[in-house]
This record gives C-alpha cells, structure tokens and sequence, in this order.
C-alpha cells in the first residue's frame, strides 16, 4: 500500500517569511499527526486530527503554527511568520484510529527539513 | 514532567554482533511501546511493539524486553548488519489517551563492517 505522502521534501526560507507543508495520509487513515523533529531530538507532537476535527493541539504554537485537515485526509501545516527556531523536520504520520493493537501504529512521511535563515 | 530517555546516546557494533539499545520510561502508565528506526532523511520506521501485559515479544532478527518493575525497555537486534545502523527511538503511550505517542531522544547506531 502507499506510505503517507509529504511535500515538500525540503524548503529554505527566511526569519518572519511563511510556509506550508502537505501531507497525504495512507488510505483510510482516520488519524492524522503533525511532528517536530528538531536535530537530534525524538519527534515532539505539534497536533492531532481525528478525520477533520483536533484531537490535541496543546503542544502547537498557535501564534504562528496552523493545521487544517478540512476533509478529514488531506492537511496543511503553515508557520507564519517562521523563526530560526522553527528549523527542524516536519513530520507528518497517519494510523487507522479505530481502537485495538494493529490500529494504534503510527506510519511516518519522509517529511519535510525547514530551514529559516 | 513524564520522559522517555536512552541510556547511550550513540552506540558501535561489529557486523554480526548482537546489538542491545536501551530506553528508560519514567510514566508508569504507559502500557504500549513501540521502537522506531529512523535512517538519514528519512521518516521514523515501525521496528516492533510491545503491550505492558507482556515481558518479551521477538520478531525478525529483533526481540523487545520490557521490565515494568524498573520501567525499562531493550531492543535487540541478532547478528546485526550495516543496514541496522540508523537512530532508533522508543515511544511510549498510555492506552485510550488518544494515541499520543511520546518518544525518547534516540540512540544512533553505527555498525562497523
């Protein structure tokens, strides 16, 4: 089956610009998760969808970070306006969501490496 | 706060050598783990999982341990090769909490031909 689609692969951009990333979760994913992966750190969660409503976004920077996953598979994350702080991996990773072992497995994109100059 | 850590940060093997990785969970709720394998540019790969109610779960050339009474868990991997060197994260969560995964800071691993 297809992984979970990330785009794009790589983006430089300058302090105070924006970006946004895309992502494409495996088919029939419920479940949608957005991570930051700073160099050398485990990924932190940024936010959770369960098909087109948030879960959690507790840990999101809400004054510059925003996630939309308006028809519950495809979503966007955007940073606006971007810090130096913000440069790290994006990642984006999907599961079924419906309860059970097999279902709870998170599958990871290649995700997207920001850097802000 | 709760964390998930490594006890090594970077660890050396020779080819065929078993390797051990370790990681420390401090919740002790968490009662489902997985062990990830990132290689360079790429995503976090599913390596093996393993729920509380068990203390051993093996797979393919890699076995997972889990000690509740210390909260501790090891991965390891059986007569390792060059495509095993990558970092490896543990991640823990606790059940019927929304699938949030917390993952630890990674061990790197670098297998020697």
């Amino acid at each position: 089956e297809a992984g979970v689609a990330q785009s794009p692969r790589y983006k430089i951009i300058e302090k105070r610009q924006s970006v946004a990333f895309w992502c494409n979760p495996i088919s029939g994913h419920a479940t949608l998760y957005w991570y930051q992966q700073i160099l050398g750190q485990g990924p932190k969660l940024l936010i959770q969808f369960q098909n087109n409503g948030v879960v959690d976004d507790s840990q999101l920077p809400k004054d510059r970070f925003s996630a939309e996953r308006l028809k519950g598979v495809d979503s966007t994350l955007k940073i606006q306006p971007a810090k130096l702080e913000d440069s790290a991996v994006y990642l984006c990773a999907s599961s079924l969501g419906r309860g059970g072992t097999k279902n709870e497995k998170l599958f990871f994109g290649s995700g997207t490496q920001l850097s802000v100059l | 706060g709760e964390s998930v850590g490594l006890h090594l940060p970077t660890l050396s093997v020779q080819e065929g050598d078993n390797s051990i990785i370790n990681c420390a969970y401090s919740n002790s709720a968490s009662d489902y783990f997985i062990w990830y394998k990132q290689e360079s540019g790429k995503g976090p790969q599913f390596i093996i999982d393993i729920r509380s109610n068990m203390d051993k779960r093996q797979g393919q050339r890699v076995t997972v341990l889990l000690n509740k009474t210390v909260k501790h868990l090891s991965l390891q991997i059986a007569a390792t090769q060059p495509g095993d060197s990558a970092v490896y994260f543990c991640a823990e969560k606790k059940m019927n909490t929304g699938n949030q995964f917390y993952f630890g800071t990674g061990t790197s691993l670098t297998v020697i031909p």
